[in-house]
């Protein structure tokens, strides 16, 4: 199975409204990494977090990490209707840092 | 112009064929990816490159082959394609301290 597993699978809120997604990872990590795909597009990187750190900021983006838990949380405020896409977590967990393993996504709806 | 570059952006074939995707970058990155994604799932690592003589199998190698012709380019190759390799494709960069990669817009594979 994925590396991270991304909970919930769908989000649809409203404008104006906070979106919570979640992460869960199986092995210990470097860092960990959230990104963002709108429909068909490549995905565009958000966030960094290392495994040393426990809560990251980024404009109306917050991301938080237990590493005791294994498990990560994007949190986006004020949601905008442009915030629709799906959103990835990655954990990085090689010795050398080369490879990303993703996530299934969250598909996040804000309606305005 | 975008920085990873994926040629074409949407493909038909049939059963049988031999296909190529492209992809070209001016980050001047020495890491390069191949994804591919279905639908409802995460990004699945097909090969990757660390160099020009670096290849190395990803996590679903199997019926594809890869080149990595130049610094800049990174091509994967469907040998015979089949109906289940129908998916979108990303290829993907990484350079600099920070493993965070860079995506080009995608290859939509359709295989009749």
């Amino acid at each position: 199975s994925q590396q991270g597993e991304e909970d919930p699978q769908a989000l649809s809120i409203q404008e104006g409204e906070n979106a919570t997604m979640n992460c869960s990872y199986k092995t210990s990590i470097n860092n960990l990494q959230w990104y963002r795909q709108n429909s068909g597009r490549g995905l565009v990187h958000l966030i960094l977090i290392r495994s040393n750190e426990r809560e990251k900021h980024s404009g109306r983006l917050r991301v938080t990490l237990d590493t005791s838990k294994k498990s990560s949380s994007l949190l986006i405020t004020a949601s905008r209707a442009a915030d629709t896409a799906s959103y990835f977590c990655a954990t990085d967990a090689g010795a050398s840092g080369s490879r990303l393993t993703f996530g299934e996504g969250t598909q996040l709806t804000v309606n305005p | 112009d975008a920085d990873v570059t994926q040629t074409p952006r949407n493909r038909i074939t049939k059963t049988g064929k031999r296909i190529m995707l492209e992809c070209s970058q001016t980050k001047g990155h020495d890491r390069m990816y191949w994804y591919r994604q279905d639908p409802g799932l995460g990004l699945r690592l097909i090969y990757y490159s660390f160099d020009v003589k670096d290849i190395n199998k990803g996590e679903i190698s199997d019926g594809y082959s890869v080149s990595r012709q130049a610094q800049a380019k990174f091509s994967l190759s469907l040998e015979s394609a089949i109906p289940n390799q129908t998916a979108l494709y990303f290829c993907a960069t990484r350079g600099g301290t920070k493993n965070i990669q860079y995506f080009g817009a995608g290859t939509r594979l359709s295989v009749l």
